[in-house]
């Protein structure tokens, strides 16, 4: 069955410093997401991604953050001056239509110290 | 504003039957999703309704009430396997953005 990818599995990077998270979605969908998770808390919503543009964005989703599709088969989330308060699973997440479901990938664990 | 309410947790017998609750207040509605997770892993797609009534997948069934604003995951045939967190989410009108509950820990007994 066709899976969502996402690399690193872990990230640990000092506060201040750039990440790059990478998703490889599902081959034939056309709809992208990034959500996050703090430890212990909720599933939140940051950004989702169509046709090459952001749909929507949530309040977390600051100037710090952003989404690009450099190819047609990556989706990769930036943060451009991680903060300790980032620390949290980030999933990537992709649907074929916009109202089916969406199908997530195992998270990147992103620790900032 | 969108909230979204489901029980903390619940416990439940192996090969019984359990109703996981959710019950919402959102802006939009365009469907109500069930996930499943695991303590430190994604969450898996359960089950989803957009109209009113049940959708039966397996042991996994869901219904609906957009009336009610009022969702029940029914997991029949418990098995040890099923000791998770379930998710509820909602999905709003827009940017096909899912505004999750806070999850309901099942833990399964044998």
């Amino acid at each position: 069955e066709p899976e969502v990818t996402q690399t690193p599995s872990h990230q640990v990077t000092q506060m201040g410093q750039e990440v790059i998270l990478r998703c490889v979605p599902i081959s034939n969908h056309l709809y992208f997401y990034w959500y996050r998770q703090i430890l212990g808390q909720k599933v939140e919503f940051l950004v989702s991604f169509y046709n090459n543009e952001i749909s929507e964005k949530s309040e977390i989703f600051d100037d710090q953050f952003s989404v690009e599709r450099p190819d047609g088969s990556n989706f990769t989330l930036k943060i451009r001056s991680t903060k300790l308060e980032d620390s949290a699973m980030y999933f990537c997440a992709s649907s074929g239509r916009s109202d089916q479901p969406q199908h997530f990938g195992d998270g990147t664990r992103l620790s900032i110290l | 504003g969108q909230n979204i309410d489901q029980p903390t947790e619940m416990t439940a017998t192996e090969g019984a039957i359990v109703q996981i609750n959710c019950t919402y207040q959102t802006s939009g509605f365009n469907g109500l999703f069930w996930y499943q997770q695991h303590a430190g892993e994604a969450p898996t797609f359960l089950s989803y309704n957009v109209l009113d009534g049940l959708e039966e997948k397996g042991r996994f069934s869901s219904f609906l009430s957009r009336s009610k604003g009022y969702s029940y995951l029914l997991l029949k045939e418990l098995q040890m396997k099923d000791s998770a967190s379930y998710l509820c989410a909602v999905l709003g009108n827009a940017g096909n953005m899912l505004t999750f509950g806070g999850g309901t820990r099942l833990m399964v007994k044998p």
